[in-house]
């Protein structure tokens, strides 16, 4: 079984600081790992994956994610948020023995204060 | 680049009918996924078809729920006899690769009266 955990509901930033948004995952094999963002009244979209070699990836927006195997986290950073990034953030894993279903945690949403 | 389309965008029916959504995703895409949302959760898994077969299905799906992608293309959700309990957000994604990011339509979204 595969599962996602992000520990907090809402995270609140002050714009121009960086941001961290958590994520822990589990999986039986080797995880993929994604973050996806969601707007108000939009679908989800992508922003980064981890799938092998370097740890720390870096996706849309200047957003980068670091993967930690040995404490299963994948958490989302930003070194300076703007008030645009005010969102609701999902992690998602999969487990590379399992091409199919991706599981989501409840999400983060985040805000970034002027 | 059309994206996934969903349709309808909202769905409000009575307790006891029937429902059909339908998802057409990016057009070379070969995985297709359905998924489910309620408010403060994250999407939970239905079911997914690679072309036309449909490889894995949630436990948690009752028999009331049924998926079809007959030609490989576009893709159906019927819910049977809806209940108050089925009223969510529907969420069609599809995408390329075994490993690849998933690409979301809009959502359907179904309320049961």
């Amino acid at each position: 079984a595969q599962s996602v955990a992000q520990p907090e509901d809402q995270v609140n930033v002050a714009e121009g600081n960086p941001l961290t948004v958590k994520c822990t995952y589990s999986v039986s094999g080797n995880p993929y790992l994604f973050w996806y963002v969601q707007y108000p009244n939009r679908g989800l979209q992508f922003l980064l994956k981890y799938i092998t070699g370097d740890n720390l990836v870096k996706g849309s927006y200047g957003f980068e994610a670091e993967f930690n195997k040995s404490q299963t986290s994948f958490h989302l950073k930003k070194p300076s948020a703007l008030v645009s990034d005010s969102a609701l953030y999902f992690c998602a894993v999969r487990d590379n023995t399992n091409a199919g279903k991706s599981t989501f945690g409840d999400g983060t949403t985040l805000t970034v204060k002027p | 680049d059309t994206g996934v389309s969903q349709n309808p965008r909202h769905k409000i029916t009575k307790r006891g009918q029937n429902v059909t959504f339908r998802c057409d995703p990016i057009s070379e895409h070969n995985r297709l996924y359905w998924y489910r949302q309620t408010l403060g959760q994250g999407p939970e898994f239905l079911t997914y078809f690679q072309n036309e077969a449909q490889l894995e299905k949630s436990r948690l799906l009752s028999d009331r729920f049924s998926a079809e992608r007959p030609k490989g293309s576009f893709s159906t959700l019927e819910i049977q006899r809806t209940e108050q309990g089925d009223s969510a957000m529907y969420l069609c994604a599809s995408s390329s690769l075994a490993v690849g990011e998933l690409f979301f339509g809009e959502g359907s979204r179904l309320t049961v009266l």
